[in-house]
């Protein structure tokens, strides 16, 4: 299994540019989070969602717009790049079973605004 | 609404010595704890986790028992080593399961 995949590792957008943060998961999972991580503020959580068709807005979602067309995958998408969305975003999955409810991170995307 | 709280870093410390990183919490019902540690350059993973009241939960040396009467989940480890630089995440996950609430990582700096 290749477990929780994101692309791209880097990424420097200018203000106002629109892009398409993607994640993949490969182990069923119902669950599937986007958070970003600012120095000293820990881990933030932009969207989720519970299933192919469900999402819902975080603690921070302004900017951003998700979707959840399969199970497998959970596009981010920045509408109109600000400075402020300069951060190290994070893709999470995890199962619905309490005994297996950990999350599984994917490696990040680093992302810089202009 | 659910929320974590751990001691703010960074903790530097010498290799064998203890470590206690504190965790405490606020959630509804019976919240699932855990432990996720960050490796530099990297995403989290699990460290460890607890599902109910006074279960323990153990690995790679470290450990936490999940104390509902203090809504607590302190990290231990008896002897850190250098390779236990990292920072770490004390998280739970509550309210029908949905989300999961991290608190702001602690920062260990382990020197030989």
């Amino acid at each position: 299994n290749a477990g929780v995949t994101q692309t791209p590792k880097f990424q420097v957008l200018k203000t106002g540019q629109s892009m398409t943060l993607q994640c993949a998961q490969d182990m069923n999972h119902e669950y599937m989070s986007w958070y970003r991580q600012d120095p000293g503020m820990g881990l933030r959580l932009i969207h989720y969602s519970v299933g192919a068709g469900i999402t819902d807005q975080g603690e921070v979602p302004n900017g951003y717009n998700v979707s959840r067309s399969t199970t497998e995958d959970f596009p981010l998408r920045l509408l109109s790049a600000a400075p402020s969305q300069t951060s190290v975003y994070f893709c999470a999955s995890r199962s619905g079973t309490r005994s297996k409810n950990e999350q599984f991170f994917g490696p990040g995307t680093r992302l810089t605004v202009l | 609404g659910d929320s974590v709280t751990q001691m703010e870093g960074p903790v530097t410390l010498s290799e064998e010595a203890f470590l206690t990183i504190n965790c405490t919490y606020t959630a509804t019902g019976y919240p699932s704890l855990f432990w996720y540690v960050q490796y530099p350059g990297e995403g989290l993973q699990l460290l460890l986790k607890a599902t109910k009241a006074d279960d323990k939960g153990s690995n790679k040396g470290f450990e936490a028992t999940y104390r509902k009467e203090t809504t607590s989940f302190h990290l231990e480890k008896g002897s850190v080593q250098v390779s236990d630089s990292a920072v770490y995440f004390c998280a739970l996950l509550s309210g029908g399961y949905q989300k999961v609430t991290f608190g702001t990582g602690t920062k260990l700096q382990v020197i030989p």
